[in-house]
């Protein structure tokens, strides 16, 4: 059975720091893409970064740019984002999820992030 | 990248098909057959019900299809059940390993 379990979020100040892990197991973690989408309260979904399966290729979309950096343990099937800088709109319950290019295969259960002072 | 355009919310009565539009551009929807509809219960993960436009992964009842013509792609619904009210979102890759979302359908089931 596929799973990924998210760990990491919590409350924390504008301008702070947060590194979210998901343990993914029940799949050859190295072979597949991994993304991370979040969700701001009430809000639709939003694919804020993606890595490769060895890790070579990432991309963040531009709300998180230069502040998130997105990583993965292929040795641990551990995924990571490290989030810098957090702004209250970073506020949102955090997924990782097994990504192929036609769709999202399997979410984790979320870890929510609340940035406020 | 914009969200893609889907209407807010549809609704049905039990038995009946509802369809959900998906608008993108060239650059996303109608340039690669990579779109995905996902559904997602109050306080839950969302669940991938549709990838590669059409295809159901093991499980989800073939009530549920997919489909796409030009920059609109379509879930459509049959045989509606209380279960299926959710909200609905669709997502299509976009190159250089970006995915667009789509802002969400909220589907009452009357």
């Amino acid at each position: 059975e596929v799973q990924q379990l998210e760990s990491g979020g919590s409350l924390v100040q504008p301008g702070g720091s947060l590194r979210l892990s998901c343990a993914a197991s029940g799949f050859t973690f190295s072979t597949y893409a991994m993304s991370w989408v979040r969700q701001a309260p009430g809000k639709g979904l939003e694919c804020i970064s993606a890595i490769s399966g060895s890790g070579s290729t990432t991309y963040y979309a531009d709300s998180v740019k230069g502040r998130f950096t997105i990583s993965r343990d292929n040795s641990k099937n551990t995924l990571f984002l490290q989030m810098n800088s957090l702004r209250a709109e970073d506020t949102a319950v955090y997924y990782c999820a097994k990504t192929l290019y036609g769709g999202h295969s399997d979410w984790g259960q979320g870890s929510l992030v609340t940035v406020s002072s | 990248q914009s969200a893609l355009t889907q209407p807010r919310s549809v609704s049905g009565s039990p038995g009946q098909s509802v369809t959900i539009s998906c608008t993108g551009t060239r650059s996303d929807v109608g340039g690669y057959n990579y779109v995905s509809w996902c559904q997602q219960h109050p306080g839950k993960a969302p669940k991938l019900m549709i990838f590669d436009v059409s295809r159901r992964p093991s499980g989800v009842p073939d009530r549920f299809s997919g489909s796409k013509s030009g920059n609109t792609a379509s879930l459509t619904i049959s045989g509606l059940q209380a279960e299926d009210e959710a909200d609905y979102y669709c997502c299509s890759y976009a190159g250089s390993y970006t995915w667009v979302f789509g802002g969400g359908t909220k589907l009452t089931v009357l």
